[in-house]
Order: structure tokens, then C-alpha cells, then sequence
């Protein structure tokens, strides 16, 4: 399996406060990935980095804010959470000429 | 923008019979990749298959599958033989040159025992 963690695994926080949520791996992989899940929508794309301080927008990006100082960890920021970023966060990573993705565990994040 | 549609929101089909589970997509690009993922009930995404655009023979991996049709845009995955730990969301994918992965609402398949 490959080395990818994600923390936490389950968070509840209160509207209007900021979650930051970290990805972990150990692959030295170059791209990586944020997704959210939800019923009925399937898994959407929320940033994604390809490099050291390169990131770009993917389709559900308002509302999110992403870092990557090392190749190893990318961070996802909420920076005032609400009701409906309530989701399941998935981290994902590939690595150029493999073209394939391989996901950590995810994150239930809930917001009341 | 590239899409991707799955049809079929849920399934059920007996065990150790043959389901197909339906794709379409649509790019203006001529190299990408194909995938479908797995997610049981753990939540785990799992890489079931994997089909590179520019090769015209179909993926295989053991019961599973593809039938690719590029000038159709379609990708369709057979599970043969289908087991009761097939139970899962089916997720298609889209890897576009940019390596941004897009991925359709998904396909819930039951099998019955």
C-alpha cells in the first residue's frame, strides 16, 4: 500500500472556526490531491498541488485554501468552516509517467 | 471541461453472475488515462483497473475487465463471476495530461448472495 496518511481522521468543529487538515506521504510522490465526498456527487476535486508551492484551483475550491512547503505534506485550510463543507475529505497522490492515483484513508469532517 | 457520467447510480446482480457497469466521458484531448476505483463500505479507495488511451487492447485484471471505445468516449468495466465482496461504489475516472483526476457520481453495485 502506499504511504499515504491522513490527520485527523474524524474532526467535529463549530461554524466559523478553522480546520486545517494534513496529508502525509512517504512515496516522494510529486502530485497530490484533495477531494471531498458527498452523496450523490461522487468525489470532487478541491485543490491540487503539482510541486513545491505549486497548487491550482480544482472545481469545488471556494470557501478552501491549500499549502505545500515540503513534498511530503499538503494541507487543506478551512478558514472559517460551515455547515456545508460537512464531507469526507480524501487525500490522493500520483507521480508523473505512473498515472495512476492511490488515496489515503480520509477525513470525516463534520461541521455544527 | 472534461466530465465524466456514470449512468447507472445502483445495481444488483447475483452472485457469480456477469455485471457491466457503464462510463462515458468526454475530452477534446487524445492522451489520457482511464480508471475505475473500488470504495467498500471501509471507505478505502481501491484501484480496481487502469486503460491508457493510446493502446487499443482492452485492460484486464483478473475478473475485471474494460471494453474502451475511445471514438464513443466510453468505458464501461465487467466484473465476472461476481463475488459477494464486490459489494461496493464504483467510482470511473478521467486523467487528463494536466494529471488533474475527475471523477463521475458513481455506480452503488449490491451483489446478492
Amino acid at each position: 500500500d502506499a504511504g499515504i496518511t491522513q490527520s485527523p481522521r474524524h474532526k467535529v468543529t463549530e461554524t466559523g472556526t478553522p480546520v486545517t487538515l494534513r496529508c502525509h506521504q512517504t512515496e516522494n510522490h510529486r502530485y497530490m490531491y484533495w477531494y471531498r465526498q458527498d452523496p450523490g456527487h461522487g468525489l470532487r476535486l478541491i485543490h491540487y498541488s503539482y510541486g513545491v508551492k505549486d497548487t491550482d484551483k480544482g472545481e469545488v475550491s471556494d470557501g478552501y485554501s491549500v499549502s505545500r512547503s515540503k513534498t511530503e505534506d499538503f494541507l487543506l485550510t478551512l478558514e472559517s468552516a460551515t455547515s456545508s463543507q460537512t464531507s469526507v475529505y480524501f487525500c490522493a497522490i500520483s507521480e508523473i509517467d505512473d498515472s495512476k492515483a492511490f488515496f489515503g484513508q480520509g477525513t470525516r469532517l463534520t461541521v455544527v | 471541461a472534461q466530465t465524466v457520467t456514470q449512468s447507472q447510480p445502483e445495481m444488483s446482480v447475483q452472485e457469480a453472475e456477469t455485471v457491466t457497469l457503464s462510463c462515458t466521458y468526454d475530452t477534446s484531448e487524445s492522451n489520457y488515462y482511464l480508471f475505475w476505483y473500488k470504495q467498500p463500505p471501509s471507505r478505502q479507495m481501491i484501484l480496481v483497473i487502469r486503460q491508457e488511451a493510446y493502446k487499443q487492447q482492452n485492460a484486464t485484471e483478473n475478473r475485471f475487465s474494460v471494453n474502451f471505445q475511445k471514438a464513443a468516449k466510453s468505458f464501461s468495466l465487467k466484473i465476472s463471476d461476481s463475488q459477494l465482496g464486490d459489494t461496493a461504489m464504483y467510482f470511473c475516472a478521467f486523467m487528463n495530461r494536466d494529471d488533474k483526476i475527475i471523477f463521475g457520481k458513481g455506480t452503488r453495485l449490491h451483489i446478492l448472495p
